[in-house]
């Protein structure tokens, strides 16, 4: 158990929908960070999360965006979903920005 | 150039082998390298550190070189619960994580 709790764990939305996945992050931790994992594939970094503020994006365009809570809990929203936003989203968080990050079991979305 | 790039898979070892993974980074500036274990369906889980030239955590090693960009994971005397997937990790501007694509193990009896 690492602490980071993600909710839901399995979705099945439809193409042009839109998601929300949420993210509980482990007590103390102020930095939130979102993967991408699509089958066969390693992670891929979405954005990032310290104190509130996005301070780190990867190469995912604007309808993916995110937010983090004074309690530090996150969001991911992803807007017009397509067939290829299938794939395991992972939360992970840390203290600042070079400590360990420690994952979650991830929200696993599947469009159809 | 993949910034992260591992051996293609997967390897299938007996119990008690020794195996070992290689991992090659295109940031020259990289300090410090990660691996990180999946297991089928979970999420990553950090297994080693490694900053300088190298670590060893009890049956695995580390190793980094510097000048030829690679990083290297040794397991001895394998163990059927060492069966998973294994992610190389190099962080890109301190916050972001950059993964391979793993490589699976399967150690069979």
């Amino acid at each position: 158990e690492t602490g980071v709790t993600q909710s839901p764990t399995h979705l099945i939305k439809t193409r042009g929908q839109q998601v929300t996945l949420r993210c509980s992050s482990q007590s103390g931790h102020n930095t939130v960070s979102w993967y991408q994992q699509a089958l066969g594939q390693g992670p891929q970094f979405i954005f990032q999360y310290y104190r509130e503020e996005e301070n780190g994006r990867g190469n995912f365009p604007p309808r993916f965006s995110g937010l983090q809570f004074p309690n530090y809990s996150s969001e991911l929203n992803v807007n017009a979903l397509e067939l290829d936003d299938s794939a395991l989203y992972l939360c992970a968080s840390r203290v600042g920005y070079t400590g360990e990050l420690f994952f979650g079991e991830g929200s696993r979305l599947t469009v159809l | 150039r993949k910034e992260v790039e591992q051996d293609p898979g997967p390897f299938n070892v007996p119990e008690g082998a020794t195996v070992a993974f290689n991992c090659t980074y295109s940031n020259s500036a990289s300090q410090s390298f990660f691996w990180y274990r999946q297991d089928c369906r979970k999420e990553p889980k950090l297994l080693m550190s490694v900053y300088s030239s190298g670590n060893e955590d009890g049956r695995f090693t580390a190793q980094l070189n510097r000048a030829s960009q690679y990083i290297s994971l040794l397991i001895r005397d394998s163990k059927l619960s060492d069966s998973a997937t294994y992610l190389c990790v190099v962080p890109n501007s301190g916050y972001a994580l950059n993964f391979g694509k793993g490589t699976s193990l399967l150690v069979t009896p």
